[in-house]
C-alpha cells in the first residue's frame, strides 16, 4: 500500500461547481499535510497547508483534516477553468524534513 | 530574488552517459531535495541533504549521486544514464519552518 493515496482522476467538473479532492495516508504518525497545484509542464506550488484536525479556509480553497480517520481532501468552490491543474497531497511525518506524495489529481474545470 | 534554480531545462542522453544536474537556490534555506516525476507517480524523492555537508538518501536512490556544495547548491549526478532514468527532475528548498518546499522549474531529461 502507497504511503500517501490519492485518486488519480481524471476529476471533471463544471465552471462554478466544487471540487472535492481525497487523499488518505496510512502513517499514523503523520503531522503536517500539504496540497500542491501543479500546471502542465510547470512545478508544483504550495496553495494550502493543515496541521490540525477541522477545516482550514483561504479564499476558494478549504482543506480538510481528520487524523482519525487519516484523510486529508481539498474543497475548490466555485472552479474555474484556471484551476484547471494537477493536485498533489504531500504528507511529512513528525519532524522528518522530507515530504511523502500522492500520485496526483488531474482536475479539469469545463468553461 | 530568483529562488530555486536549475540546469539545464531540457537534455537528451545515450544510455551510459554521464551528466549533472545542476540545482542553486538564493532564499539561505538549509535542506534542498532531488525529486523525479514520472506519468502517474507523483514526485518520488531522490535525495535530500537536511544542511550544508549532509546528504541522506530518499526512495529511490539507486544509479544517482549527490553532492551539496554549499548552502546554496545541490548537483545531482547520474554516472551512467539508462533509459529508467528518462523523467522529469526537480529540485526543491525548504526554510526552517518547514512549511514551504519551493521547487526549481524542472529538468527534462531523455535517455536513449
Amino acid at each position: 500500500q502507497k504511503e500517501v493515496e490519492q485518486n488519480s482522476g481524471p476529476l471533471s467538473v463544471p465552471e462554478g461547481a466544487i471540487a472535492s479532492l481525497n487523499c488518505t495516508y496510512s502513517d499514523r504518525v503523520s503531522q503536517s499535510f500539504f496540497w500542491y497545484r501543479q500546471y502542465s509542464g510547470k512545478s508544483p506550488e504550495l496553495i494550502m497547508s493543515i496541521y490540525s484536525n477541522g477545516d482550514k479556509e483561504d479564499g476558494r480553497f478549504t482543506a480538510q483534516l481528520n487524523k482519525a480517520s487519516q484523510y486529508v481532501s481539498l474543497l475548490i468552490r466555485d472552479s474555474q477553468p484556471s484551476d484547471s491543474a494537477t493536485y498533489l497531497c504531500a504528507v511529512r511525518v513528525g519532524s522528518a524534513r522530507q515530504l511523502t506524495f500522492g500520485s496526483g489529481t488531474q482536475l479539469t474545470v469545463l468553461p | 530574488n530568483a529562488g530555486v534554480t536549475q540546469t539545464p531545462k531540457f537534455q537528451v542522453l545515450k544510455t551510459g552517459q554521464s551528466m549533472t544536474l545542476q540545482c542553486a537556490q538564493d532564499m539561505n534555506h538549509n535542506s534542498m531535495y532531488w525529486y523525479r516525476q514520472d506519468p502517474g507517480m507523483g514526485l518520488r524523492l531522490i535525495y535530500y541533504s537536511a544542511s550544508e555537508g549532509t546528504t541522506d538518501k530518499g526512495e529511490v536512490p539507486n544509479g544517482y549521486n549527490v553532492s551539496r556544495l554549499n548552502k546554496r547548491e545541490f548537483s545531482l549526478r547520474l554516472e551512467s544514464a539508462a533509459p529508467s532514468q528518462t523523467s522529469v527532475y526537480f529540485c526543491a528548498s525548504i526554510g526552517t519552518s518547514l512549511d514551504t518546499q519551493y521547487f526549481g522549474p524542472g529538468t527534462r531529461l531523455t535517455v536513449l
